[in-house]
């Protein structure tokens, strides 16, 4: 596709399931980040890849988050025992490589209940 | 590690009037700089970028912003605000270095009045 793509865009999910989330990149980006909006907050960094390794996954809040990447193409961020403060619109983007421009996803809008 | 902080998380300012949206970087070497936008309900866009060449860097819709490393600041400016400027702003920082990080500031929201 011309753009990042992330599903769903929407998720209901209960507190205590599990939630997977998807990023497809722009094609040839070898570069890929994770963000956590909150409601009427600015961007928690949660993760980058470069290809498929993660040199920074120090923004992940618990050990319940993980993410990967194959192929250096599709990644997919996974909430483990999700709980209500992991309500937020989790955003994808990807740049060519590492400190050019990042063009970013509509965001997955998640909600625990 | 490199960190961005933006003064004010919310600005109002009169349709025709200067705008200036303040960030700063802290980073013994000067990263690479950008300014994000986010209308609402949107996805955030590039505004503009500082990547080493000309410290005033010129974006879209007539924001610039300008590069001053002895303040380590990156405010982003625009001559005339319009009603369609209205949206928030986010400053952000990566690193010179091998990694790559993308770090944002927690963002400006701006209100244009009529």
């Amino acid at each position: 596709g011309a753009g990042v793509s992330q599903s769903p865009s929407n998720k209901v999910t209960e507190k205590g399931k599990d939630v997977e989330l998807r990023c497809d990149p722009i094609s040839g980006h070898t570069a890929l980040y994770w963000y956590r909006q909150r409601l009427g907050q600015g961007l928690e960094f949660l993760i980058y890849f470069q290809g498929n390794s993660a040199p920074d996954k120090s923004g992940l809040p618990s050990d319940r988050f993980s993410a990967e990447r194959t192929g250096e193409s599709v990644s997919t961020l996974t909430i483990q025992r999700t709980q209500q403060e992991d309500s937020a619109v989790y955003l994808c983007a990807s740049s060519y490589r590492v400190q050019t421009e990042a063009f970013f996803g509509q965001g997955t809008r998640l909600t625990v209940v | 590690a490199q960190s961005v902080t933006q003064l004010g998380s919310h600005v109002s300012v009169s349709e025709g009037a200067l705008v200036l949206l303040r960030c700063n970087y802290s980073s013994s070497v000067p990263p690479y700089l950008f300014w994000y936008v986010q209308y609402p309900n949107q996805g955030l866009q590039l505004l503009l970028k500082y990547t080493s060449a000309a410290t005033l860097v010129k974006g879209i819709n007539g924001f610039e912003a300008e590069f001053k490393k002895s303040e380590t600041s990156f405010h982003l400016t625009k001559p005339s605000a319009h009603m369609s400027d209205a949206a928030e702003y986010f400053c952000a920082v990566s690193d010179r270095g091998s990694q790559g990080n993308l770090i944002f500031g927690k963002g400006t929201k701006l209100s244009v009045k009529p």
